[in-house]
């Protein structure tokens, strides 16, 4: 299986704030890889797809890069709303493994 | 508006079956692969089974294969997954997924206790 590893997993920022999450597969999932924003009790909210497209109604200070291995999701100008866990999945084979996850707080 | 409405969930006891429903609608159901995914109180997202358009290929997650079972029936727009011999370890929130990515629902608990 492809194990998912994100760092940080945690993180303080403030309003305004540009912050990078990162995310290694163990292999190479080519741009296979989904990156998601969960607030308690909802559902996961797709934010990119295929590494870097962004998911319809994002706005656009969330970007994806990275192929292969190594990949990082970006918000550039954190909001209030943006605090929230970050998780990325691979898409390549199954099972569809997830990271264990960065919560992003409030500094 | 796409939706995804996942239903069936309850309390169960160990060894029990429980079978969980996701109904699609705004969209070509029959289009798209679908998922099943969950999330244990205060833990991760966890990838549990996924379907392909027609529903002849199946993945599970080596923690329910040989216990769960997906399938879809795409003439009622309709995702499904039967949970067989169910232990406290299956007790989450389960979510479907379109085109096992897309999340659209509020999930149904499932909870698995003596």
């Amino acid at each position: 299986d492809i194990q998912m590893t994100q760092s940080p997993s945690s993180l303080s920022a403030s309003i305004g704030d540009r912050v990078t999450i990162a995310c290694r597969a163990s292999q190479g999932i080519s741009s296979w890889l989904a990156w998601f924003q969960q607030k308690p009790g909802k559902a996961p909210k797709l934010l990119i797809y295929a590494a870097s497209h962004l998911h319809t109604g994002v706005p656009s200070r969330f970007s994806g890069s990275g192929s292969g291995t190594d990949f990082t999701l970006t918000i550039s100008g954190l909001q209030p709303e943006d605090f929230a866990i970050y998780y990325c999945q691979q898409a390549s084979s199954f099972p569809h493994t997830f990271g264990q996850g960065t919560r992003l707080e409030i500094k | 508006e796409e939706q995804l409405l996942e239903s069936g969930g309850g309390l169960l006891q160990p060894g029990g079956s429980l079978r969980l429903s996701c109904a699609a609608s705004g969209f070509t159901f029959s289009d798209y692969a679908m998922s099943w995914v969950r999330q244990a109180p205060g833990k991760g997202l966890e990838w549990v089974s996924g379907i392909n358009e027609s529903g002849d290929k199946t993945a599970y997650a080596h923690s329910v294969k040989g216990r769960f079972t997906i399938s879809r029936d795409n003439s009622k727009n309709t995702l499904y997954l039967q949970m067989n011999s169910v232990t406290a370890d299956d007790t989450a929130v389960y979510y479907c997924a379109k085109d096992h990515i897309d999340y659209r629902g509020q999930g149904t608990l499932v909870t698995v206790s003596s």
